[in-house]
């Protein structure tokens, strides 16, 4: 089976950095996404890693860990349009569809 | 490029009744998802189609769900009977993968209250 792991809250202030983890297990690993979900909204993609490394979208960026299980996304220059709730979410080699972690739910303050 | 498109958004029933949502994904995407969501959850698969076809349905409840996907566009998830707990926000997506990348898109949700 498939599990993951992250936070369920971070509070962070306008302007600040925020870094959300997320630890997996799973069998046959693929890759690790990233979306965001508005209250009352659908999830939206926002990043996707593949290979170990950092992938930096903007003012996002993932990081992936495949031999330690982790990735984290983080959020630069916050701004209030960024309180969501962030998804890690697995997909394993042998389906495509998305197993998705409980989410972490982020309060930017001003 | 229109996105997923689902309805209804919201529907009220009692236990027992049935009820039926309905799909149009994005257009050239062949892989279709029905995940159903519940509050301060993360979206959980229910099935999963490859054009017409299933490719997984293992967390399906198939004694009251079912889903189809004709002509290998729009796809439909029906429930019958609705129990308390299948309140949730169902949600449809469509996927492309390119390079080895696959993106998700979702449909804004059916929202599904059962009293």
């Amino acid at each position: 089976g498939q599990s993951l792991e992250q936070p369920s809250e971070v509070t962070a202030v306008e302007g600040a950095i925020v870094q959300i983890n997320c630890t997996y297990q799973t069998s046959g690993f693929y890759g690790l996404s990233w979306y965001q979900q508005h209250d009352g909204g659908a999830p939206t993609f926002l990043s996707y890693n593949g290979l170990d490394g950092l992938e930096e979208t903007g003012r996002f960026s993932s990081f992936l860990s495949r031999s330690d299980s982790y990735g984290y996304l983080l959020l630069q220059e916050l701004q209030m349009k960024d309180s969501a709730s962030y998804f890690c979410a697995v997909t394993d080699t042998g389906r495509r569809a998305l197993t998705f972690g409980s989410g972490t739910r982020l309060q930017v303050q001003p | 490029e229109a996105g997923v498109a689902q309805s209804p958004r919201y529907k009220i029933i009692e236990k027992r009744q049935s009820v039926a949502f309905w799909c149009n994904p994005i257009s050239g995407h062949a892989t279709l998802y029905w995940y159903q969501q519940i509050l301060g959850q993360g979206p959980k698969l229910l099935i999963q189609f490859q054009n017409n076809g299933v490719v997984d349905d293992s967390q399906l409840p198939k004694d009251r769900f079912s889903a189809e996907r004709l002509k290998g566009v729009d796809s439909t998830l029906k429930i019958q009977p609705a129990k308390l707990e299948d309140s949730a926000v169902y949600l449809c997506a469509s996927s492309l993968r390119r390079g080895g990348k696959e993106t998700q898109y979702f449909g804004p949700g059916t929202r599904l209250l059962v009293l």
